[in-house]
């Protein structure tokens, strides 16, 4: 299987920061890269998918980099409902995986 | 829009059966492949099944294969979970998920990500 590591497992940041996440494969998996957000109580939401395609309707300050092993998710400039856990997953083979999250705190 | 709705989720003893099923709505539901994805108290989301489009094909995660069965009613657009011999370890939130392909049979043609997804539902052995 596909080992996904996320870095930092969790962060302290203010509203306008710019945030960045880091996603490592445990082997090449090529764009198959995809980005979800998940607030307390509520489902993961596709945020981007193909490691940098933003999905309909996500707003413009997130944005996602890399390729084979070593991927990004970045917050250009946080605003308060972008608070809430990210999550990488890797489509490249099944099982298709997740890391284990980043927690985005205040 | 898209809609998901999971049901049958509750309380059950180690080693008995439970069976979810997820209402869809909004798509053409026999077009696209459908997946179960669960996510233990505190811990991130696992992928546990997924069904192709016309239901010939499916695909299960090592934890649950032997255990679990997916299976989908295109007539009446819902997908379902049979799932037998439960363990503790399977106590989570039980997500359906849309795939973004159409007429996938294969895993390799299926996206592998989950466009949509459900509002979850809990099961604890």
């Amino acid at each position: 299987d596909i080992q996904m590591t996320q870095s930092p497992s969790s962060l302290s940041a203010s509203v306008g920061d710019r945030v960045t996440i880091i996603c490592r494969a445990s082997l090449s998996i090529s764009n198959y890269l995809n980005w979800y957000q998940q607030k307390s109580g509520k489902a993961p939401e596709l945020l981007i998918s193909a490691a940098s395609s933003l999905q309909s309707g996500v707003p413009s300050r997130f944005s996602g980099s890399g390729s084979e092993t070593v991927f990004t998710l970045s917050i250009s400039s946080l605003q308060p409902e972008d608070f809430a856990t990210y999550y990488c997953q890797q489509s490249y083979s099944t099982p298709w995986t997740f890391g284990q999250g980043t927690k985005v705190e205040v | 829009q898209v809609q998901l709705v999971e049901s049958g989720g509750g309380v059950v003893q180690p080693g008995r059966p439970l069976r979810l099923s997820c209402a869809a709505s909004g798509f053409t539901f026999s077009d696209y492949g459908l997946h179960w994805v669960r996510q233990a108290p505190g811990k991130g989301p696992e992928w546990v099944a997924v069904i192709s489009y016309d239901g010939s094909r499916k695909y299960y995660a090592d934890s649950v294969k032997g255990r679990f069965t997916i299976s989908r009613d295109n007539s009446n657009n819902t997908l379902n979970l049979q799932m037998d011999s439960l363990r503790a370890e399977d106590t989570a939130v039980y997500y359906c998920a849309k795939d973004p392909r159409r007429y996938c049979i294969s895993s390799s043609c299926m996206g592998g990500y989950f466009e949509d997804w459900g509002q979850g539902t809990l099961v604890t052995v």
